[in-house]
């Protein structure tokens, strides 16, 4: 069974620009999330998909948005982008079966360097 | 608020020692606790969890997790250290109320074996 997939896994903007960040989860997964590596602050939580509906938001500016497509894929965009941007953004799929507790453990992509410059 | 604490930035061991990394977590309900391992460059990948039942959950690679309701620890184990262990390890908890699949995570510990 293939795992999450990340796309692209490294990429080089400047301040201004704008990204695009892609993410397959693991087949008949239905929940991504996605979270915000860097050494000062750690990993921190940016947003929960789960059919197609935004479930949670972390403590983020506008800035960063998302979107999960029907087929459980999810994309995150960052406009504007700033120096502190620079990050290491990874996704993770969770299995989420209706009618099921589900115990949340997520997995992981291998994630998406950001450099901005 | 939910939250993680990982009181060590590093821990040190020999190879062939035990090795514990601490974790203590604080949520309103109760929790679901996981832990993860990072390699350089990579992604986080799935260690074990505890839900509910028995204290000492077996995960992979041979590590173990002890978890303490009254202490609300969450202690990471192995019985004997390998060079291939040292990585950064996380602790996570997510409130069981919670119906988002957010976690929380501890700030890491850098895990180094020594031969």
């Amino acid at each position: 069974k293939a795992g999450v997939t990340q796309t692209p896994r490294y990429l080089i903007k400047t301040r201004g620009q704008q990204v695009t960040l892609s993410c397959s989860p693991i087949s008949g997964h239905r929940s991504v999330s996605w979270y915000q590596q860097t050494p000062g602050q750690g990993l921190q939580f940016l947003f929960e998909y789960f059919s197609e509906t935004q479930r949670n938001k972390g403590n983020f500016p506008g800035r960063f948005s998302g979107r999960q497509f029907s087929n459980s894929r999810s994309e995150m965009n960052v406009s504007t982008l700033e120096l502190g941007d620079s990050a290491l953004y990874l996704c993770a799929s969770s299995l989420a079966r209706r009618g099921v507790t589900n115990t949340g453990e997520l997995f992981f992509g291998e994630g998406s360097r950001l450099t901005v410059l | 608020a939910q939250s993680v604490a990982q009181p060590e930035d590093q821990v040190n061991v020999a190879e062939g020692n035990p090795l514990t990394v601490k974790c203590t977590y604080s949520v309103s309900g109760n929790p679901y606790l996981f832990w993860y391992v990072q390699y350089p460059n990579r992604g986080l990948q799935f260690l074990l969890k505890y839900i509910t039942g028995d204290n000492l959950v077996k995960g992979s690679y041979g590590f173990e997790a002890e978890f303490n309701k009254s202490q609300t620890s969450f202690h990471l184990k192995k019985p004997s250290a390998l060079v291939s262990d040292s990585a950064l390890y996380f602790c996570a908890v997510r409130d069981m109320g919670d119906s988002s699949y957010k976690l929380i995570f501890g700030s890491g510990t850098r895990l180094l074996v020594r031969p």
